[in-house]
C-alpha cells in the first residue's frame, strides 16, 4: 500500500550542487505535482505534469527542471542549488484536477542548501 | 491576486469543539479543500465542498459559503492526537490548488 513515494527524505547540499528528487506513484494517477513548502506560507506549487511525457510550470518554477518519462514517475532536478531553494518538497498525485479527486502526498523530502 | 487566509495558531481543550475559518479571494472557484498535517508528515486529505452548505464527516465537518468566499472545518470531541496544522486550499479557475498557510491547532488536556 505504497501510495506515493519520495527519495531521498533528507538531504544536505552545498550551494552550486546539483540533485534529483524522485516521486514515485502506484495509483495509476495521471496528475503529478512538485510543491515546496515553507515556514508561514502555504504550499507552492513548482511544476506540475497532466500525463505522462507533459510538464508545465507553476507558480515557482525557476532554479527547478522537471520530467516525467514514465507515468508512475515525476522526477524534480536543481541544477545549481542556492540557500533559497531549502525547503520541504512534497510530490502529490490525483486522478484528475476537476473535480472531488484528492490530492496524495508523500512524505516529504527535507533539503538543507548551504 | 489569490489569497488565501487562516488564522495562524489556535488553542483548544480535549473533548471540546473548535472551529478552524478560512476566507479566500480566487481567480475562479472550482472547489475548496481542508488537509490535515501532522509535524513532519505529508498533508492528507479530510474534505471537499464545491456546493454551499455542510459536509459532516464523523467528527469532521466542513461548511462553505461560496458568496461570501467563506469556509470552516468544524471539529467535535476533540482528541489529543488531533494536534496538527490544517490546510484549507481552493482550486481555482484553472483547477489548481491555492493553498493558505495552514492553522497549527494545539489541544490541551
Amino acid at each position: 500500500n505504497a501510495g506515493v513515494t519520495q527519495t531521498p527524505k533528507f538531504r544536505v547540499l552545498k550551494t552550486g550542487q546539483s540533485m534529483t528528487l524522485l516521486c514515485a506513484q502506484d495509483m495509476n494517477h495521471e496528475y503529478m505535482y512538485w510543491y515546496r513548502q515553507d515556514p508561514g506560507m502555504g504550499l507552492r506549487l513548482i511544476h506540475y505534469s497532466v500525463g505522462e511525457g507533459t510538464t508545465a510550470k507553476g507558480e515557482v518554477p525557476d532554479g527547478y527542471n522537471v520530467s516525467r518519462l514514465k507515468k508512475q514517475n515525476f522526477l524534480l532536478g536543481l541544477e545549481s542549488a542556492a540557500p533559497s531553494q531549502t525547503s520541504v518538497y512534497f510530490c502529490a498525485s490525483s486522478y484528475q484536477a476537476e473535480g472531488n479527486q484528492p490530492q496524495h502526498f508523500g512524505d516529504g523530502t527535507r533539503l538543507s542548501i548551504l | 491576486g489569490q489569497n488565501i487566509d487562516q488564522p495562524t495558531e489556535m488553542t483548544a481543550t480535549e473533548g471540546a469543539i473548535v472551529q478552524i475559518n478560512c476566507t479566500y479571494q480566487t481567480s475562479g472557484f472550482n472547489g475548496l479543500f481542508w488537509y490535515q498535517q501532522h509535524a513532519g508528515e505529508a498533508p492528507t486529505f479530510l474534505s471537499y465542498n464545491v456546493l454551499d452548505g455542510l459536509e459532516e464527516k464523523g467528527r469532521f465537518s466542513s461548511f462553505l459559503s461560496r458568496s461570501k468566499g467563506y469556509s470552516y472545518l468544524l471539529l467535535k470531541e476533540l482528541q489529543m492526537k488531533d494536534s496538527a496544522s490544517y490546510l484549507c486550499a481552493v482550486v481555482d479557475s484553472n483547477y489548481q490548488l491555492i493553498w493558505g498557510a495552514g492553522t497549527k491547532l494545539i489541544i490541551k488536556p
